[in-house]
């Protein structure tokens, strides 16, 4: 199986700051790989697929880089409203697994 | 509007069968795949499956292999996910959502259904 792993799992940042999430393959996965956000209490949303590509939508303060094992979900500057957990997901293969969380706060 | 619309809460004892649902609207629904996700109390995101409505075929993840049933009726535009015998640890909020592209079986998850709440208890 390839596992996804997120870090950290938690951050606290103030607003303005940037803020850096990372996720990585213990195999390649090309950049098949997303990044989702949920609110507390709410239904996730796609924020970045193929491993850079912003959603329609989206914000552009937030951005995707990577290929291959390593990726990182970038806020340029963080926002009130950007509180949420992350998510990145593998979509490649038979196993399409999501990285465990990255809990993002305000300080 | 394309949006994907679940079946309400549901609330169960050990050992029953339950079937939620989940339409889809303001797309060709055979056209994309649908997945379905689990999120336990507290957790994070599982996946568990995905279907193809237009010819029903489906990828489990093996740790829901033979635990659940996805399937979808393409004449009323409706995904399924159902339990032959519930287990208190399939208490959880369960999401589908549809993939970003048509035709596509390795792609993200765009549009999320609301979610279902399935709470198993005795």
């Amino acid at each position: 199986d390839i596992q996804m792993t997120q870090s950290p799992s938690s951050l606290s940042a103030s607003v303005g700051d940037r803020v850096t999430i990372t996720c990585r393959a213990s195999q390649g996965i090309s950049n098949y790989l997303a990044w989702y956000q949920q609110k507390p209490g709410k239904v996730p949303k796609l924020l970045i697929y193929a491993a850079s590509t912003l959603q329609s939508g989206v914000p552009s303060r937030f951005s995707g880089s990577g290929s291959g094992t390593d990726f990182t979900l970038t806020i340029s500057s963080l926002q009130p409203e950007d509180v949420a957990t992350y998510y990145c997901q593998k979509y490649n293969s038979a196993l399409r697994a999501f990285g465990q969380g990255t809990k993002v706060e305000i300080k | 509007e394309v949006q994907l619309v679940q079946s309400g809460a549901e609330v169960k004892k050990p050992g029953e069968s339950l079937k939620i649902s989940c339409k889809g609207s303001g797309y060709s629904f055979t056209s994309y795949w649908i997945g379905w996700v689990r999120q336990m109390p507290g957790k994070g995101l599982e996946w568990m499956g995905i279907i193809y409505p237009g010819d029903s075929d489906t990828r489990y993840s093996p740790s829901f292999q033979g635990q659940v049933t996805i399937s979808a009726d393409k004449s009323i535009s409706t995904a399924y996910l159902q339990w032959s015998s519930l287990k208190a640890s399939d208490t959880a909020m369960y999401y589908c959502a549809r993939h970003g592209r048509q035709y596509y079986d390795d792609d993200a998850f765009d549009i999320w259904g609301q979610g279902t709440m399935v709470t198993v208890s005795s």
